[in-house]
């Protein structure tokens, strides 16, 4: 597609379920991050592929969260026993690679809500 | 790593040119600038990018003085779709810890 694409657009889950969120980085991007937003409030790195290196997980929360990418492209992140201070949108974003000066292109997120 | 400083919020009225100014004291030499602008319930759309001096395209310009450690976005004649948040960037890619994302500035454009 043109852009980045995330699924599902809104998940409202119960408290201590698991839920897996997906992202579709544009065509040829080598570099995927994955931020998580909560409301009212900035950008919080999650999560960083680059190519076929190892992911910087220096942003995870804890040890609930997981992310991979298979392929080199499409990427699932997911949340074990979630928790109501999980909700938040997750942002997925992707670029051309790890030269700098390249843009990071953002999705419109993945709103998720734990009752 | 690059932290970066802006103001939380300001207010403009409508036709006047803005402009919002980062600070990004400790930025590396190959760090670049990165400026975003978010609406509600969306994510971050690019706005424009520079490593130094001036860079302008048809919605803002973007200066940069010689020693880097600020930037200002500069919007002009803003009309009300201009209200949201603006983010300044700054990193390189080459490492995805490297790019701060601040609390961004919020702009509210009045009639």
């Amino acid at each position: 597609g043109a852009g980045v694409s995330q699924s599902p657009s809104n998940k409202v889950t119960e408290k201590g379920k698991d839920v897996e969120l997906r992202c579709d980085p544009i065509s040829g991007h080598t570099a995927l991050y994955w931020y998580r937003q909560s409301l009212g409030q900035g950008l919080e790195f999650l999560i960083y592929f680059q190519g076929n290196s190892a992911p910087d997980k220096s942003g995870l929360p804890s040890d609930r969260f997981s992310a991979e990418r298979t392929g080199g492209s499409v990427s699932t992140l997911t949340i074990q026993r979630t928790q109501q201070e999980d909700s938040a949108v997750y942002l997925c974003a992707s670029s051309l690679g790890g030269a700098t000066g390249n843009t990071i292109y953002f999705g419109e997120g993945s709103w998720l809500t734990v009752v | 790593l690059a932290k970066t400083t802006q103001p939380i919020s300001m207010d403009s009225y409508e036709g006047q040119e803005v402009n919002i100014t980062c600070s990004h004291n400790n930025i590396a030499t190959n760090d670049y600038i990165t400026w975003y602008q978010q609406f509600p319930s969306q994510g971050p759309r690019f706005i424009i990018q520079g490593y130094k001096t001036k860079v302008t395209n048809e919605v803002a310009s973007l200066f940069i003085p010689a020693d880097r450690k600020s930037s200002t976005l500069s919007l002009p004649r803003v009309s009300l779709s201009d209200t949201a948040v603006y983010y300044c960037l700054v990193g390189s890619q080459t490492g995805a810890n490297n790019l701060f994302f601040g609390t961004g500035t919020r702009l509210t454009v009045i009639p």
